[in-house]
């Protein structure tokens, strides 16, 4: 059982280019999430999923699309990378309960030269 | 503005005493909290939760208190292993209150156990 998977683990990108980071959940959760970590900020949400076909902006929306295709796959696309957007992100996926926990994946290490 | 402060940045104790790690929040409407550890190049983990009908939920060294009228909970960790040694977010959600069940991170405490 793979839980969440993120791909890929580390990117280097010039400012200007875009790229799309891939989360994958084999556990059949409804809820999925994007959050990226900076030193100091702790975890913001970025953009999250209820459901297949659906998005909806998080704290930190600006400079990031998301796409929800299959309930299986969330993806995070920047299409014009810049230096702030240099984070860790992490895909997180829920059964969307009030007591269900999110499942994390082990994160992109993105660095925006 | 936060709505869910952790306001100590780090922490460190010594193997075998108790670890104490505290959040404080704003929003009345949150009655659920969960506590998740996080190890580097990992991500966060699940650790203990509490709804806001209990104001103690014990799961072996791991007992997390909720003091409503405080705004407060607090996560004790006895004994503390140098393998706790990571980063503990706290998190709250307003689901039973009919609100979101998305859920609101603090800024994470980084504990170090010392052997």
């Amino acid at each position: 059982n793979a839980g969440v998977t993120q791909t890929p683990k580390f990117r280097v990108l010039k400012t200007g280019q875009s790229m799309t980071l891939l989360c994958a959940q084999d556990m059949n959760h409804e809820y999925m999430y994007w959050y990226r970590q900076d030193p100091g900020m702790g975890l913001r949400l970025i953009h999250y999923s209820v459901g297949e076909g659906t998005t909806a902006k998080g704290e930190v929306p600006d400079g990031y699309n998301v796409s929800r295709l299959k309930k299986q796959n969330f993806l995070l696309g920047l299409e014009s990378a810049a230096p702030s957007q240099t984070s860790v992100y992490f895909c997180a996926s829920s059964y969307g309960r009030i007591n269900s926990p999110l499942h994390f994946g082990n994160g992109t290490r993105l660095t925006v030269t | 503005d936060q709505q869910v402060k952790q306001n100590s940045p780090s922490l460190s104790v010594q193997e075998g005493r108790i670890s104490i790690l505290n959040c404080d929040y704003t929003n009345s409407m949150f009655d659920y909290f969960l506590w998740y550890k996080k190890y580097p190049a990992e991500g966060p983990t699940f650790l203990i939760s509490i709804s806001s009908i209990k104001d103690k939920n014990e799961d072996g060294r791991f007992t997390v208190f909720l003091n409503k009228s405080a705004k407060h909970l607090s996560l004790h960790i006895v004994p503390s292993q140098p393998g706790d040694s990571a980063v503990y977010f706290c998190a709250a959600n307003s689901g039973f209150s009919g609100g979101s069940y998305i859920p609101t991170f603090g800024r994470g405490t980084s504990l170090i156990v010392h052997p």
